[in-house]
């Protein structure tokens, strides 16, 4: 059982590319969420997901777009890469809201320069 | 705006000593859950608590959500190298959303 996984492991962009990180999951959980951690800071949430179809934006969205076409499928696309978008992200799923465990993926490490 | 301030941020202790990490908010949570971090890896759930007052143990864990629960407490009894991480609490906030803390980094050394 793969879990959540995500792609890529790391990545550099130059200021002003674009690019996609994927985030699959396997468990069949409607609940998806995408997250950024930077030092010192604790997880934010960028965008979430309560279904193929539906998706809403977190506590820090600009510079970010997500579709859910798919349960399995949670991809983030940052356009026009800026410095401050430099930071792990975290991809996690869960059964529902609340105090449901959140399962989390292994990471993208994003540096803008 | 729900924010939740663990304390403290950075331990460092030796083997077989025992500590207590904080999880402390002015806001209530309906639930509270406990991460732990490893580098290069997503946090993983330890527990969650639902009741204020709860105490939940885990093996050497024991984790209490305050009366009010707008607080918590991990303590870890007799501390091994192997709970080295970052410890996250994680608040469900009032649109069911969790509400993180910064995290305490954690170091045991042999």
């Amino acid at each position: 059982n793969a879990g959540v996984t995500q792609t890529p492991k790391f990545r550099i962009l130059k200021i002003g590319q674009s690019m996609t990180l994927q985030c699959t999951q396997d468990m069949n959980h409607n609940y998806m969420y995408w997250y950024r951690q930077d030092p010192g800071m604790g997880l934010k949430l960028i965008y979430y997901s309560v279904g193929a179809g539906i998706t809403d934006k977190g506590e820090v969205p600009n510079g970010y777009n997500v579709s859910r076409s798919t349960t399995e499928d949670f991809p983030l696309r940052l356009e026009l890469a800026a410095p401050s978008q430099t930071s792990v992200y975290f991809c996690a799923s869960s059964f529902r809201e609340g105090p449901y465990e959140q399962y989390f993926g292994p990471g993208t490490r994003l540096t803008v320069t | 705006t729900q924010l939740l301030e663990q304390s403290p941020q950075f331990l460092s202790i030796q083997e077989g000593e025992n500590l207590t990490v904080y999880c402390n908010s002015s806001s209530v949570f309906s639930s509270l859950q406990w991460y732990r971090q490893e580098p290069g890896e997503g946090p993983v759930l330890l527990v969650t608590v639902v009741t204020g007052g709860e105490v939940k143990k885990l093996k050497r864990l024991t984790f209490q959500f305050g009366d009010a629960r707008k607080d918590s407490s991990l303590h870890i009894t007799a501390a091994q190298p192997g709970d080295t991480g970052l410890y996250l609490c994680a608040g469900e906030g009032s649109n069911y959303q969790l509400i993180w803390g910064a995290g305490t980094k954690l170091i045991i050394k042999p």
